[in-house]
């Protein structure tokens, strides 16, 4: 049980380079989420998916675009990427998405772009 | 939105003294207080939480507040230990999504 997975565990971009940052858990979860995490600021919702089929914005999701492959999986893609996207990216699952559920985070995808 | 203050941004303590992290919110919604903790190089786990109908809970070392008039919540952890040290997370979960609302952080540093 390896529970949320996340890759590649580092990218280097140059400005206005795509890529898609994949993640998947075998916790046969319904809700997955995608997070930032900048210093000084905490981790921020970008996007998030209640369940197979769906997705949402959360706080901050300009400049993303997200894809709910099927129930384990949940890709974050960035078109264009900028250097105000330097950061380091976590995603995170929950059985239901019901209030007050424990949220399982994946090691992160550290992200620098130039 | 839900917005989360936590403080301090830094603590340092001694082995075995206590430390106390606090943390504001401003939705009276929200009804869901989790803690994490993020060692170095790794994602954040929980390690304790409450929920509104309660105000207070304990798990060995640490312990957990609530005083929802004053929409603020507290970690505590005793008899700090040289691997309590890490980030902490608070965070405010309002209305019946699991939409986490994180607090700044706080790095923790327990010396030896």
């Amino acid at each position: 049980n390896a529970g949320v997975t996340q890759t590649p565990k580092f990218q280097v971009l140059k400005t206005g380079q795509s890529m898609t940052l994949q993640c998947a858990q075998d916790m046969n979860h319904n809700s997955m989420y995608w997070y930032r995490q900048d210093p000084g600021m905490g981790l921020r919702l970008i996007y998030y998916s209640a369940s197979e089929g769906t997705t949402d914005k959360g706080e901050v999701p300009n400049g993303y675009n997200v894809s709910r492959l099927n129930k384990r999986e949940f890709s974050l893609r960035l078109e264009s990427a900028a250097p105000s996207q330097t950061s380091v990216y976590f995603c995170a699952s929950s059985e239901a998405g019901a209030g007050g559920e424990t949220q399982y985070f994946g090691p992160g995808t550290r992200l620098l772009v130039l | 939105g839900e917005n989360v203050e936590q403080h301090p941004s830094t603590l340092s303590v001694q082995e075995g003294d206590s430390a106390v992290i606090k943390c504001t919110y401003s939705d009276s919604a929200s009804n869901y207080f989790p803690w994490y903790k993020q060692e170095l190089g790794k994602g954040p786990q929980l390690i304790i939480d409450i929920r509104s109908n309660v105000g207070e809970k304990k798990d060995q070392r640490i312990a957990v507040t609530l005083n929802k008039t004053a929409k603020h919540f507290s970690l505590h952890i005793t008899e700090t230990q040289p691997e309590d040290s890490a980030v902490y997370f608070c965070a405010a979960v309002p209305g019946s999504f699991n939409k986490f609302y994180f607090g700044s952080g706080t790095k923790l540093n327990v010396k030896p």
